[in-house]
């Protein structure tokens, strides 16, 4: 059975950092890519990055670029998130979510972790 | 890509049939559209991949369909745990994936 689960979200102020992880099990993590998706309370989805799974190909939403950075370990199984010069807009449920492998389409998805960024 | 959807809000009962757009402001590559369901509370889950593949799991009463710049999702027969918040998204151009504002599918 996949599974991810988020953790290191918390709350954080404006200008701070985070780094959140995503451990995955119940599949071959090196041969996927992965990927972060967030959501703002009561907003819709929104793209956040991409890691292929050999870490080469990399990918950031517009929004995000230069202050986050995407990397994985193949050896731990674990996804992770640098989150740095966070911002209020930047308060969302992130989630880490597995590739439909070839069709750019989310089939699995953890439960989410709740960043706030509030002073 | 933007994404727009359409209607903002439907309002159904169960045992109609629903119909959401989604329309792409630019081709989508290869047809790569992917539709989610989302309840309050509940992580997204994936329906249709490809344009019109149905995901593990899903019943044959979701279908999609449509290509470069429309696309389709259509629940045949509502039934109570559908009324719910639909997305659809695509992957290729720039920006790489994005994601349409929603549907919401409630109970008329």
């Amino acid at each position: 059975e996949v599974q991810l689960v988020e953790s290191g979200g918390g709350l954080v102020q404006p200008g701070g950092s985070l780094r959140l992880s995503c451990s995955a099990s119940g599949f071959s993590f090196r041969s996927y890519v992965m990927h972060w998706v967030r959501q703002a309370p009561g907003k819709g989805l929104e793209y956040v990055s991409t890691i292929h799974g050999d870490g080469t190909n990399i990918y950031y939403a517009d929004s995000v670029k230069g202050r986050f950075t995407i990397s994985r370990d193949n050896s731990e199984n674990t996804l992770f998130l640098q989150m740095s010069s966070l911002r209020v807009e930047d308060t969302a449920v992130y989630y880490c979510v597995k590739d439909v492998t070839g069709w750019g389409a989310f089939d699995y998805w953890g439960q989410g972790t709740l960043v706030t960024v509030s002073s | 890509i933007v994404l727009t959807q359409s209607p903002g809000t439907l309002s159904l009962s169960p045992g109609e049939r629903a119909t959401l757009s989604c329309r792409a402001s630019q081709t989508v590559n290869n047809n790569f559209l992917a539709w989610y369901q989302q309840k309050p509370g509940q992580v997204p889950r994936l329906l249709i991949y490809g344009a019109f593949r149905r995901a593990t799991g899903i019943p044959d009463r979701f279908s999609g369909s449509g290509s470069g710049t429309d696309f389709t999702l259509t629940i045949s027969r509502l039934e109570a745990g559908d009324f719910a918040v639909y997305y659809c998204q695509q992957y290729g151009s720039s920006p790489r994936f994005s994601f349409g504002p929603g549907t919401k599918v409630d109970i008329k």
